[in-house]
């Protein structure tokens, strides 16, 4: 299994306080993803990595930004969190981009926003 | 607008039996599509792959058919376990075409393996 990492786990939170989660890797990927997961929506990427420092998003990364200050850590920040960022939050790696690229997954963050 | 369509949200198959997932994309600029599978309370996990220069890749008891004209690739199990039973997210990617690359998934398809 690919060393990932997510933190917390389990959430629950109120609506308009930040939330931060975490994702940790111990494979030296240069690439970072976070994705959400949502019934009737499949993963849609949020934001992604491809190197410390340097980030961009994905299809539905409004509410969210991200940080990169080390290889190994990636980290996702709900600014002011709304009950339509209760969802799945998974985040993945992997070590190059287009043909033969294949992402492996963290176990996932559940949050409840309330 | 959806990219990569899964659009049976579940199977039922019985054991032994060969389980069949379709997928159908719209961007004729992808050129890799991967297939994941995910337990609940777990996150995916790569199951196999196919680049857009073949028609068939096989992985034991999986299989993956691409039809480049249809924009269509499906998923043959066979045989189905009961182990199998899981949500099965067809994706896709390519480096032009408004993905940047990175992977597209569909909405995914509940498989149940009944023993």
């Amino acid at each position: 299994d690919a060393g990932i990492t997510q933190s917390p786990r389990h959430k629950v939170t109120e609506t308009g306080t930040p939330v931060t989660l975490r994702c940790h890797q111990t494979e030296n990927h240069r690439y970072m993803y976070w994705y959400r997961q949502d019934p009737g929506h499949g993963l849609r990427l949020i934001h992604y990595s491809y190197g410390v420092k340097d980030t961009d998003k994905g299809e539905v990364s409004d509410g969210y930004s991200v940080s990169r200050s080390k290889t190994e850590d990636f980290l996702l920040t709900l600014e002011s969190a709304t009950s339509s960022q209760t969802s799945v939050y998974f985040c993945a790696i992997s070590g190059r981009r287009g043909i033969n690229e294949k992402l492996f997954f963290g176990s996932g963050t559940q949050l409840s926003v309330l | 607008d959806q990219q990569v369509k899964q659009n049976s949200p579940s199977l039922s198959v019985q054991e032994g039996r060969i389980s069949i997932l379709n997928c159908d994309y719209t961007n004729s600029m992808f050129d890799y599509f991967l297939w994941y599978k995910k337990y609940p309370a777990e996150g995916p996990t790569f199951l196999i792959s196919i680049s857009s220069i073949k028609d068939k890749n096989e992985d034991g008891r999986f299989t993956v058919f691409l039809n480049k004209s249809a924009k269509h690739l499906s998923l043959h199990i066979v045989p189905s376990q009961p182990g199998d039973s899981a949500v099965y997210f067809c994706a896709a990617s390519g480096e032009s075409g408004g993905s940047q690359g990175n992977l597209i998934f569909g909405k995914g398809t509940k498989l149940s393996v009944k023993p």
